[in-house]
């Protein structure tokens, strides 16, 4: 059984469209959380979640919109969407609290904006 | 101030050579540093974590050094192998902050 599954795994789009990543996990994990990796591999935070609360929103475009329907789940719609929006995106969980560091990674939804 | 600065960008070794991957932080308030390897089209995973009481930790053929004074960490691969090719990140966070700061990656191949 895959740990934390995203669909997705690849997403090929035009400029202007609006999509959606989703992310499941069965881990029993309480918080997750999407990163961004660009061309150059860089990994960033973009949001996280506690128990379907939103407590990690970086500065991050408001056409990006997190939605988490249950703790096991938490998906990424993105409108009107740009050609910087071409990057891999990963889902990530963890059990939160004091061993909330070891992140639970997703194999990548590698998105490309035409 | 949150930035973790993460060198060589890429590493090529002979099998059997040491890789060291190099880290500097400057919040002192992070207190773990992990470790994660990430193969192509996989996500990153973890290898090994530290945190700052101990100067160093060692599981398996991976060590972590740490320096604490020098705000910087290493990690070294003994007998590398070529299954060891990856890009590696370091990390840094800060108690129960929900947010692992990641350094920019090391590619890494290991020649046979």
């Amino acid at each position: 059984d895959t740990a934390v599954s995203q669909t997705p795994k690849y997403l090929v789009t035009q400029m202007g469209n609006d999509k959606s990543i989703k992310c499941e996990q069965n881990l029993g994990h309480d918080t997750m959380y999407w990163y961004k990796q660009d061309s150059k591999k860089f990994l960033k935070i973009m949001f996280s979640y506690n128990n379907k609360e939103l407590i990690i929103n970086e500065t991050v475009p408001n056409r990006f919109s997190p939605k988490s329907p249950d703790k096991a789940h938490l998906n990424l719609h993105i409108n009107s969407l740009e050609l910087g929006d071409s990057a891999v995106y990963f889902c990530a969980s963890s059990t939160g609290g004091q061993t909330n560091e070891k992140l639970f990674f997703g194999s990548g939804t590698q998105l490309s904006v035409l | 101030q949150q930035q973790v600065k993460q060198s060589p960008q890429s590493l090529i070794v002979q099998k059997g050579g040491i890789p060291i991957i190099n880290c500097a932080y400057e919040n002192t308030a992070f207190d773990y540093f992990p470790w994660y390897q990430q193969f192509p089209g996989k996500g990153p995973a973890l290898l090994i974590a530290i945190r700052p009481d101990v100067s160093e930790k060692k599981e398996g053929r991976f060590t972590i050094s740490f320096n604490k004074s020098a705000k910087q960490f290493s990690l070294h691969i003994m007998d590398s192998q070529p299954g060891d090719s990856a890009t590696y990140f370091c990390a840094a966070c800060w108690g129960s902050s929900y947010k692992l700061i990641f350094g920019s990656g090391t590619r890494l191949l290991v020649r046979p």
